[in-house]
């Protein structure tokens, strides 16, 4: 059971390079989630996506963009990296049933540094 | 603008010393609260959903708990392979809010033998 997978798990960039970072689940879930995880912050959600074809930002979007071409991928993008953002990027996805939003289901992470 | 606080940053516990964890919210209106379980270098595991006031879950040395304020993870004689860094979250109600998660900074538990 794959679930929800993340690549790469580790990248070094320099300041103004870019990258993507992909998610994939294999869930067949409607919704996905970008967050970062910063020591003493908690996660915080960078953007999301309630279905293909559809994103919208969370409480941390700038520096980031994020496609979702198929259902099955999320890809967040880093178009000019900044030390700022050196964190554990981490993807989820979730279902829903009925009214009620299921348990979001977490990837192992991307330890991003940014030099 | 909805808020979580975990408490107490930090826990050591011997093995068998049963203790709680303190999850306190504010959200306009709560349509779930969540705790998961984070190992090191690793994502975190979903552990239950708590819906109401008054709800309780169960799974094997934890138990979560509802008020209309808080949450409390209960942990029964843990062993050392409890030790991980347990955190909570809510969903709220609302229009563009009901997908998302607010997550506290989290309990990191050590359970020594």
């Amino acid at each position: 059971n794959a679930g929800v997978t993340q690549t790469p798990k580790f990248r070094v960039l320099k300041t103004g390079q870019s990258m993507t970072l992909l998610c994939a689940q294999d869930m067949n879930h409607e919704y996905m989630y970008w967050y970062r995880q910063d020591p003493g912050m908690g996660l915080r959600l960078i953007h999301y996506s309630v279905g293909e074809g559809t994103t919208a930002k969370g409480e941390v979007p700038d520096g980031y963009n994020v496609s979702r071409l198929k259902k099955q991928n999320f890809l967040l993008g880093l178009e000019s990296a900044a030390p700022s953002q050196t964190s554990v990027y981490f993807c989820a996805s979730s279902t829903r049933r009925g009214h009620s939003n299921q348990p979001q289901h977490f990837g192992d992470g991307t330890r991003l540094s940014i030099l | 603008e909805d808020q979580v606080t975990q408490s107490p940053e930090a826990l050591r516990l011997q093995e068998g010393e049963s203790s709680s964890l303190n999850c306190s919210y504010t959200v306009s209106g709560l349509r779930g609260l969540f705790w998961y379980r984070q190992d090191p270098g690793k994502g975190p595991e979903f552990l239950f959903t708590l819906y109401s006031a008054g709800e309780e879950k169960e799974k094997e040395r934890l138990k979560a708990t509802l008020t209309k304020k808080e949450s409390f993870l209960h942990i029964t004689a843990p062993k050392p392979e409890d030790s991980a860094t347990y955190l909570c979250a809510v969903q709220a109600i609302g229009r563009g809010s009901n997908y998302k998660l607010t997550f506290g900074k989290g309990t990191l538990l050590t359970v020594n033998p």
